[in-house]
């Protein structure tokens, strides 16, 4: 699990403010899922990108919110003029296709916002 | 429509008893993948299993085993001799058996041991 970094740890932003996540995916994986864990809920999926390529983002909110998996960096999950109700814990997860369909995950950006 | 349940919302032990994690699927996918995630209090997502659908043998790693019966749908975590470390929330979660990994999460377990 430690393969899959993520950052920052933890954001404050305020509202309206723009919030960029980071991840940096396993070695050798060529898959990213971001997924949101609002407070005492489980996690949603979001989205779903191979590099340069969005294949699945059907959990995306339609407003706001946009992710890129470029040929090289690493992923990033970008919220515009944040509000409170976009205070979760955004993970960052990778597979790689040959894995046997297990998914790794990141340790969690937590994004708050006042 | 895929759903994974695990309707105890909360369970708490004293230290050393066995305690069983419920999880209930509902899928229509012939093939799919079940896992199992702990989420300590620092926050970060551990795997603990995965499963795929064609292979109902229980497995026992440790103090943690796992049951999955197809005709139930479920697949129960069952810790033995819990200790104070064991306490986080656990996630069910489910995928299918297509290209597209997108993993459904139960609403998770907490499980607080007791010492």
């Amino acid at each position: 699990n430690a393969g899959v970094m993520q950052n920052p740890r933890h954001l404050v932003r305020r509202r309206g403010q723009e919030a960029r996540l980071r991840c940096s995916p396993m070695k050798g994986h060529s898959h990213v899922y971001w997924y949101r864990q609002l407070p005492e809920e489980g996690l949603k999926f979001m989205v779903y990108l191979q590099k340069e390529n969005i294949i699945d983002e059907s959990g995306m909110p339609k407003e706001r919110f946009s992710a890129e998996f470029p040929k090289e960096g690493p992923s990033i999950l970008r919220i515009q003029q944040v509000v409170r109700g976009d205070s979760a814990a955004y993970f960052c997860a990778s597979l790689r296709q040959d894995s046997g369909n297990t998914i790794y995950f990141g340790e969690g950006s937590w994004l708050t916002v006042v | 429509a895929q759903k994974v349940t695990q309707a105890q919302t909360e369970i708490s032990v004293v230290e050393k008893e066995d305690v069983t994690l419920d999880c209930v699927y509902e899928t229509r996918d012939t093939t799919y993948y079940l896992f199992w995630y702990k989420q300590p209090p620092s926050g970060e997502l551990v795997f603990l299993i995965r499963r795929n659908s064609f292979d109902e043998q229980n497995e026992i790693s440790g103090r943690y085993s796992w049951n999955f019966q197809k005709s139930t749908s479920s697949f129960n975590f069952t810790i033995t001799a819990s200790q104070v470390v064991d306490s986080a929330v656990y996630f069910c979660a489910l995928s299918g058996g297509d290209s597209n990994y997108q993993l459904i999460w139960g609403a998770g377990t907490k499980l607080i041991i007791k010492p």
